[in-house]
């Protein structure tokens, strides 16, 4: 069974905090990896998307990715009430359609005011 | 910009009855997926179509689903007897190369 593994949370950062959501996956051979923010009752939107070893940047998100610990994150800068959301990671496993998901169960975090 | 579009947005429908939720993807995009998300559990996949046809499917997606595009613009999921459990959010995506666009989702609720 492939796995994606996230922190329930819930996360809690003052508003301007830096929020760090961490994702581990199982099927080493994932090739994408995405972000995803989750308001309740709403459907996924994406944040970000990272494809190979390193940090990439848009704005004030940060998703970097880990091949060999098979780990992916996602910083947030400057957080902002409207960033509260579940955040969910998603992985493009190996094998079988090349774009079907597999999600985590998500990380809520909570920015404060 | 392009969306997904999903309809309708909340059906509740007794046990044993069969339901259509429907999608129409994004005109240009060729993969199609149903999703769906039982109330605070994670988001699953269901099913992935691709030139017509069904391209893979999880063990969720038993004989009581299917799939169609009847009309080249239309994408639909049937669930031909629903069961209680099948209570859940359904998402609709559509894909070109790489990334996805989720539907808004239709709210399913089975009493």
């Amino acid at each position: 069974q492939k796995e994606v593994e996230q922190n329930s949370g819930p996360l809690s950062v003052p508003e301007g905090a830096i929020a760090s959501l961490n994702c581990t996956y199982s099927d080493r051979g994932s090739q994408s990896f995405f972000w995803y923010r989750q308001y309740s009752g709403k459907s996924p939107e994406l944040i970000m998307s990272i494809y190979s070893n390193g940090d990439k940047e848009d704005g004030r998100f940060t998703a970097q990715l880990n091949k060999a610990s098979q780990y992916v994150s996602l910083l947030i800068r400057d957080s902002q009430p409207s960033d509260s959301a579940t955040y969910l990671c998603a992985v493009n496993p190996s094998g079988g359609s090349n774009y079907k998901l597999t999600f985590g169960k998500g990380t809520l975090l909570t920015v404060n005011p | 910009e392009p969306e997904v579009t999903q309809t309708p947005s909340h059906q509740v429908t007794q046990m044993g009855q069969e339901v259509i939720l429907r999608c129409v993807p994004i005109s240009n995009h060729l993969y199609f997926y149903w999703y769906r998300q039982i109330l605070g559990q994670k988001v699953e996949f269901l099913v992935s179509f691709y030139n017509n046809e069904i391209s893979e499917k999880s063990e969720i997606f038993d004989d009581q689903f299917s799939v169609e595009r009847p009309d080249g613009s239309n994408f639909t999921l049937k669930i031909r007897s629903t069961k209680l459990e099948d209570s859940a959010m359904y998402f609709c995506a559509s894909s070109a190369l790489t990334g996805y666009t989720f539907g808004s989702g239709t709210r399913l609720t089975v009493v």
